[in-house]
């Protein structure tokens, strides 16, 4: 079954530091860009960033809301893509989903994961 | 930044009738090239992840009933439900997948009349 799973969500202070993680499995994982995407309580698809897959360098991209504070890697090996969240914000607070790329340079988010919820509190 | 919009922001339709959901992008997304409109269409059901439903506008995705198609190039584009049943109740949204980043319309919430 082709699925990701996320893990790492909790409740952090602000300006404190968190680290989701994301588990593939069922498909080959290197031929993905592999996505980030979040939801506030309440509201819409925000997308976060994504990485391409190495066949493109690997490379990064980020939403204008996180570029600077989060970075997104992929560990091939073990079929694994992280989000390093640092100077988290209240408004941070959201859901995290983890998505397939359909491209290995991007493309629409074939697969989804049911995410982890990141909550931003003092 | 490409920006999406999206109208209405909510509607309700009585089962079995139509459902049109419009969505609008500050740019082209048309990548010319290929011909192909970098766009897709995604459900989202009471509690759970998005669904992904269309792609590359007009596509539609493996398992996805036939009611739901998409259509439009460029700028400006349609999602349908040609004859809506209780489980499409959820919200929707486009998202261009043409540059980065790749943002997603506000959202459409359909409910039944």
């Amino acid at each position: 079954e082709v699925q990701v799973v996320e893990s790492g969500g909790g409740l952090v202070q602000p300006g404190r530091s968190l680290r989701l993680s994301c588990t593939a499995s069922g498909f080959t994982f290197t031929d993905h860009a592999m996505s980030w995407v979040r939801q506030a309580p309440g509201k819409g698809l925000e997308w976060v960033g994504f990485i391409r897959s190495n066949l493109y360098g690997g490379t990064t991209e980020y939403a204008a809301s996180v570029k600077g504070r989060f970075t997104i890697s992929r560990d091939d090996s073990k079929s694994m893509v992280y989000l390093q969240m640092n100077s988290l914000k209240t408004e941070d607070t959201a859901v995290y989903h983890c998505t397939r790329g359909s491209l290995s340079a991007g493309g629409f988010s074939d697969v989804w994961g049911k995410g982890t919820t990141v909550t931003v509190s003092s | 930044d490409i920006v999406m919009t999206q109208s209405p922001d909510s509607l309700a339709v009585s089962l079995g009738e139509r459902a049109t959901i419009n969505c609008k992008s500050s740019q082209s997304v048309l990548y010319s090239s290929n011909n192909r409109n970098y766009l897709a269409w995604y459900q989202q059901k009471l509690g759970q992840p998005p669904k992904l439903l269309i792609y590359w506008a007009s596509t539609r995705e493996s398992g996805v009933p036939d009611r739901f198609s998409g259509s439009g190039s460029g700028t400006d584009f349609t999602l349908t439900i040609s004859s809506l049943q209780a489980e499409d109740v959820a919200v929707y949204y486009c998202q261009q997948y043409y540059s980065a980043p790749f943002t997603f319309g506000p959202g459409t919430k359909v409910d039944i009349k």
